[in-house]
């Protein structure tokens, strides 16, 4: 596989359920981002993980929990969530920073999404 | 503080018309640019970039952008519509920091054949 890939691509779950999203990256890049995607908003930055050591956390709730193993996986572990929390999850990779690429910037390459309903 | 303003929510264009996306931003620097698309269920896609030179940049789908610094604007533009590029499209700022992007609401495009 190539690019970046997200699984589950749906999920449905109850307030009280426990469930993960995965991401794995092919692409060689060190950084990796967490990004929520709801209906007319912009991109909301949860996460960001450069070289496994969590960078960014966009006061997100705690009933969301990144974990960063490797540079290539990227995991966010859902607990508690609230029917508000319904989004597409993007998962999100580039470069390292700050040196990114060549040109001195950083390009993010994202995945499908995995499209979240909570009940 | 940064911020990205894509005005046009939703836009219309016939099949073979001409496009262009509107986009403006906020940042007190040179602002690393760039444009997104993203079709239904699926990720946002790189269209194009700017770093630095030449403000008129080529992307893919046969898609270009130009930097206007005096305006603050990233406009994309392209030639002639095809049915396939109805999708949202989003344009973004990057900081120099490498790690923070910031995007715009997205404008929505249908095209009628």
């Amino acid at each position: 596989e190539t690019g970046v890939t997200q699984t589950p691509r749906h999920l449905v779950m109850g307030m009280t359920n426990k469930k993960s999203l995965k991401c794995e990256q092919h692409l060689g890049h060190n950084a990796m981002y967490w990004y929520k995607q709801s209906a007319k908003k912009p991109l909301e930055l949860m996460f960001v993980y450069n070289f496994k050591e969590q960078t960014e956390n966009n006061s997100v709730p705690s009933r969301f929990s990144p974990e960063c193993p490797n540079s290539s996986h990227l995991f966010l572990h859902l607990h508690t969530l609230q029917p508000e929390d319904s989004a597409l999850y993007l998962c999100a990779s580039s470069p390292s920073f700050p040196q990114g690429t060549s040109s001195g910037a950083n390009v993010l390459t994202f995945g499908a999404g995995s499209r979240l309903t909570v009940l | 503080a940064q911020s990205v303003t894509q005005p046009d929510i939703h836009i219309t264009v016939s099949e073979g018309a001409s496009l262009e996306l509107r986009c403006n931003y906020s940042y007190g620097a040179t602002p690393y640019l760039f444009w997104y698309v993203q079709s239904p269920g699926q990720g946002l896609q790189l269209l194009l970039k700017y770093f630095s030179g030449d403000t008129l940049v080529q992307g893919i789908k046969g898609f270009e952008a130009e930097f206007k610094r005096s305006q603050s604007s990233f406009n994309l533009r392209k030639p002639s519509v095809h049915w396939s590029d109805a999708a949202e499209y989003f344009c973004a700022v990057g900081l120099n920091t490498g790690n923070q992007f910031y995007f715009g609401t997205g404008t929505s495009l249908t095209v009628i054949p």
